[in-house]
């Protein structure tokens, strides 16, 4: 079972609109969370990384939060642009190297 | 280079035969990662390298596959007698240092005919 679980799979939003995407894990022990972006035939790229202790860490439009307490992240996109069209991926990392577990993403389609 | 760079981008190959994949990381990165994303799927972790030594291969799927990486920097993947299964987009990171942020190459699309 993928110990990290990403809701939506995809969603569809108006161009200027706000959205949210979801990201549950369980893996322990704890080290850092990142969000990625990875358009299309591209490789991701980092958005934001937090800590146990960060809550909260922003990134131009982009808003990650971290309950550490209930292992929930989420992720906010504010007035979205066509060009925020992407697979938005979230990555815990646990291992005493920093390996990453990865969740299987959430598309998100921006139209006009 | 400015970012970690992969080769080929593409690669047909017919079900049997031998790939090799290469990656060219961030110079002065030392650790160095690869990752394999099928369609639809998480990316799975397969190999980690620290300088030229492979502390962690659990993600390796099978004895077919195998990385090395030389001099600190070019690493290469290889695949042997190939499967349809192994279909997928091949992707490499580096960072400057294991837990430091992981900056991705474009990938390499292994197709198996």
């Amino acid at each position: 079972k993928n110990q990290v679980e990403q809701s939506p799979q995809s969603l569809i939003i108006l161009e200027g609109k706000n959205c949210t995407l979801q990201c549950n894990y369980t893996v322990s022990p704890f080290s850092n969370l990142r969000w990625y972006k990875q358009d299309t035939g591209r490789g991701p790229v980092s958005l934001t990384i937090m800590t146990f202790s960060e809550n909260t860490k922003s990134n131009g439009r982009y808003t990650a939060t971290l309950d550490a307490d209930t292992k929930q992240s989420s992720l906010h996109i504010t007035a979205s642009q066509l060009s925020d069209s992407a697979s938005y991926i979230c990555v815990v990392s646990a291992d005493s190297w920093g390996k990453l577990q990865f969740g299987a993403g959430t598309q998100v389609v921006v139209t006009p | 280079g400015a970012g970690v760079s992969q080769s080929p981008s593409n690669k047909v190959t017919e079900k049997g035969k031998d790939v090799e994949l290469r990656c060219d990381p961030i110079s002065g990165h030392t650790a160095l990662y690869w990752y394999r994303q099928s369609l639809g799927q998480g990316l799975e972790f397969l190999i980690y390298f620290q300088g030229n030594s492979a502390p962690d291969k659990s993600g390796l799927p099978s004895d077919r596959f195998s990385a090395e990486r030389t001099g600190g920097s070019v690493s290469t993947l290889t695949i042997q007698r190939t499967q349809q299964e192994d279909s997928a987009v091949y992707l490499c990171a580096s960072s400057r240092e294991a837990k430091n942020i992981q900056y991705f190459g474009a990938g390499t699309r292994l197709s198996v005919l």
